[in-house]
């Protein structure tokens, strides 16, 4: 158990609509990360908050967007879905604001848009 | 872009057969990171490599950061089916600003028992 969580575990929705993905960090972690892993491939990073901010920006789509809480847990909302965002997406937290740290996933949500 | 290539994509091996999966970037890289993803999983952790020519073990498992710090490796003595998943490569690209974590596509390593 990497003590990141993410809700819900499975997702499953229509094309056009609309859907958040929530994540809490690990205790004392300030960085929250969230990727994309669709079949077969690898992680395609999307986004990154520090403590509240927004940190990198990653290869997200203009229809995604996040946030991060003064509680740090973060939400990832995808906004007018298609069939190629199905997918699963991790939420990753480390302690720091650089990648020089070591990331901790979470379990990931699995997004099937049909 | 700025990537990190790995290779080979896919690996099978006979279990006790030993395996190596491949790093590299164009760009030289601050640091590298390994994680693995077990199936139906999520990546986990492995290790982190700094300096220039590093060398570190854990166990069977070998890592390896280049001279030039471009390339890594990661190398698995006599494989067992607990070594199952997917391998990859993270590279920290030393760009203005924020740094970015830069995945590698993976090496999925598939063993016969």
């Amino acid at each position: 158990d990497s003590g990141v969580t993410q809700t819900p575990k499975h997702l499953i929705t229509a094309t056009g609509q609309r859907v958040t993905l929530r994540c809490s960090p690990r205790s004392g972690d300030l960085s929250v990360y969230w990727y994309q892993q669709s079949l077969d491939q690898g992680l395609q990073f999307l986004i990154q908050y520090y403590n509240g901010e927004e940190r990198a920006k990653g290869n997200i789509l203009e229809r995604f967007s996040a946030q991060q809480f003064p509680d740090l847990h973060s939400e990832l909302n995808l906004s007018s879905l298609e069939l190629g965002d199905s997918a699963l997406y991790f939420c990753a937290s480390s302690v720091g604001y650089s990648g020089a740290y070591e990331q901790y996933f979470g379990p990931g949500t699995r997004l099937t848009v049909t | 872009g700025q990537q990190v290539m790995q290779i080979p994509q896919y690996q099978h091996v006979q279990e006790g057969e030993d395996f190596t999966t491949y790093c590299n970037s164009s760009t030289t890289l601050s640091n590298i990171q390994w994680y693995k993803q077990r199936p139906g999983g999520h990546p986990v952790f492995l290790i982190q490599l700094v300096k220039s020519g590093e060398v570190k073990k854990q166990k069977r498992l070998t890592f390896q950061f280049g001279e030039a710090k471009k390339n890594s490796s990661l190398h698995i003595t006599a494989t067992q089916t607990t070594d199952v998943g997917t391998y990859f490569c993270a590279g920290l690209l030393p760009t203005q600003g924020a740094q970015k974590l830069v995945f590698g596509q993976g090496t999925r390593l598939t063993i016969n028992p």
